[in-house]
């Protein structure tokens, strides 16, 4: 158990659905993050949250788009996506963003697939 | 700009052997935090160990041990006496003041019974 939640874990979509990937951290963390995690790339900053403030957006297409509500509950939500996004998507979370000794917690992450 | 080169994409070996998972960094900045992650099959990144830029001495954890060369920009892993729960991908990560964590591609370790 890491403290972070991911749902679903495994997820399926067509490329003209509309689906979201949920996150959850009950660490008491002030920062969640997305990772994009594709086979033989780095793992690839996708957004930032900071005390629900969205702090950055790595250049991310606008078929991703983030949610959070609040400091514990993170969304993706995914639209007519393309079959090159298919990859594992990754929820983190640390104490706060722009510290830069903060390690982050990790989900076990949600692993896409567009057809 | 900022980079973590992790040269070797999979490496093999027997259990009981020793191994040394290579990582190099680049940034223009003094401050910075080194870290290494383990990702099991099951996915999620583990925290294995945190390392400032004004700390190079060597750290040892059980079979784990770290060791940090600023003069080549190395932050290297070796495994000691491996085991077959040891498999795994392996990430280095840089955070410097650029508050970015950057992550290299990994190192898929298998080790073999």
């Amino acid at each position: 158990e890491t403290g972070v939640t991911q749902t679903p874990r495994h997820l399926v979509m067509g490329m003209t659905n509309k689906k979201s990937l949920k996150c959850e951290q009950h660490l008491g963390h002030n920062a969640m993050y997305w990772y994009k995690q594709s086979a033989k790339k780095p793992l690839e900053l996708m957004f930032v949250y900071n005390f629900k403030e969205q702090t950055e957006n790595n250049s991310v297409p606008s078929r991703f788009s983030p949610e959070c509500p609040n400091s514990s509950h993170l969304f993706l939500h995914l639209h007519t996506l393309q079959p090159e996004d298919s990859a594992l998507y990754l929820c983190a979370s640390s104490q706060d963003f722009g510290t830069v000794y903060t390690e982050a917690f990790f989900g076990q992450g949600t692993r896409l697939t567009v057809v | 700009a900022q980079k973590v080169t992790q040269a070797q994409t999979e490496i093999s070996v027997v259990e009981k052997e020793d191994v040394t998972l290579d990582c190099v960094y680049e940034t223009r900045d003094t401050t910075y935090y080194l870290f290494w992650y383990k990702q099991p099959p099951s996915g999620e990144l583990v925290f294995l160990i945190r390392r400032n830029s004004f700390d190079e001495q060597n750290e040892i954890s059980g079979r784990y041990s770290w060791n940090f060369q600023k003069s080549t920009s190395s932050f290297n892993f070796t495994i000691t006496a491996s085991q077959v729960v040891d498999s795994a991908v392996y990430f280095c990560a840089l955070s410097d003041l650029n508050n970015d964590m950057r992550f290299g591609a990994g190192t898929r370790l298998t080790v073999k019974p």
